[in-house]
């Protein structure tokens, strides 16, 4: 039971680039997030999900996308990388009172 | 709209003593559970403990407990016997079941054990 799993943990990318981070989770938990965290700040939500085919905008969604085609799976994507897109994300994912957060994958966009 | 807020930046406690990290939230919602997470140094973010809204007793886990008070909206998180691998950042976070499944979260308080 590996909880929830994040790649990669690290990842150095060029403005303009684009890139996935992956995030797997083997709970069966419905709900997933995506957060980023900036240097000495709180969480911030990018986009949640409620269920496979559902996803919907949290507070700092834009540059950002996301998909969820099955229940264990919800990548965020990033195109056209900014500098102010250089932060720890995080995923998480929820099911009733227990919710479990990822490693992180920490971008930096040089 | 929702809202968390932890106005303690950081925290000075003393090893061996207990110490108190504030939150309060502001919800119309009756439906609603709390979390506080540790993040230490390393950066990964640990589940400490939860509070429904309609649970009845504050919820405890090892020395942790959480001291909820609905009507004042705050869901203080209490820290017994402070131990030095204490000091991380804490953060309380809010979900809304009745809502879209959002899980929002504070800015975060430091704690700092001294020896």
């Amino acid at each position: 039971n590996a909880g929830v799993t994040q790649t990669p943990k690290f990842r150095i990318l060029k403005i303009g680039q684009s890139m996935t981070l992956q995030c797997a989770q083997d709970m069966n938990h419905n709900y997933m997030y995506w957060y980023r965290q900036d240097p000495g700040m709180g969480l911030k939500l990018i986009y949640y999900s409620v269920g496979a085919g559902i996803t919907d905008k949290g507070e700092v969604p834009n540059g950002y996308n996301v998909s969820r085609s099955t229940t264990e799976d919800f990548p965020l994507r990033l195109e056209l990388a900014a500098p102010s897109q250089t932060s720890v994300y995080f995923c998480a994912s929820r099911k009733g009172t227990g919710a479990f957060f990822g490693q992180g994958t920490r971008l930096t966009v040089v | 709209a929702q809202k968390i807020t932890q106005t303690q930046p950081g925290m000075f406690v003393q090893e061996k003593e207990a110490v108190t990290l504030d939150c309060t939230y502001d919800t119309s919602d009756q439906s609603y559970g709390l979390f506080w997470y540790k993040q230490p140094s390393s950066g990964e973010m640990i589940f400490l403990i939860y509070q429904g809204s309609y649970d009845e007793q504050n919820a405890t886990e090892g020395r942790y407990s959480l001291n909820f008070q609905k009507a004042r909206k705050s869901a203080n998180l209490v820290i017994s016997a402070s131990q030095l691998g204490d000091s991380a950042m804490y953060f309380c976070a809010m979900i809304f079941p009745r809502g879209q499944g959002n899980l929002i979260f504070g800015k975060g308080t430091k704690l700092s054990v001294k020896p």
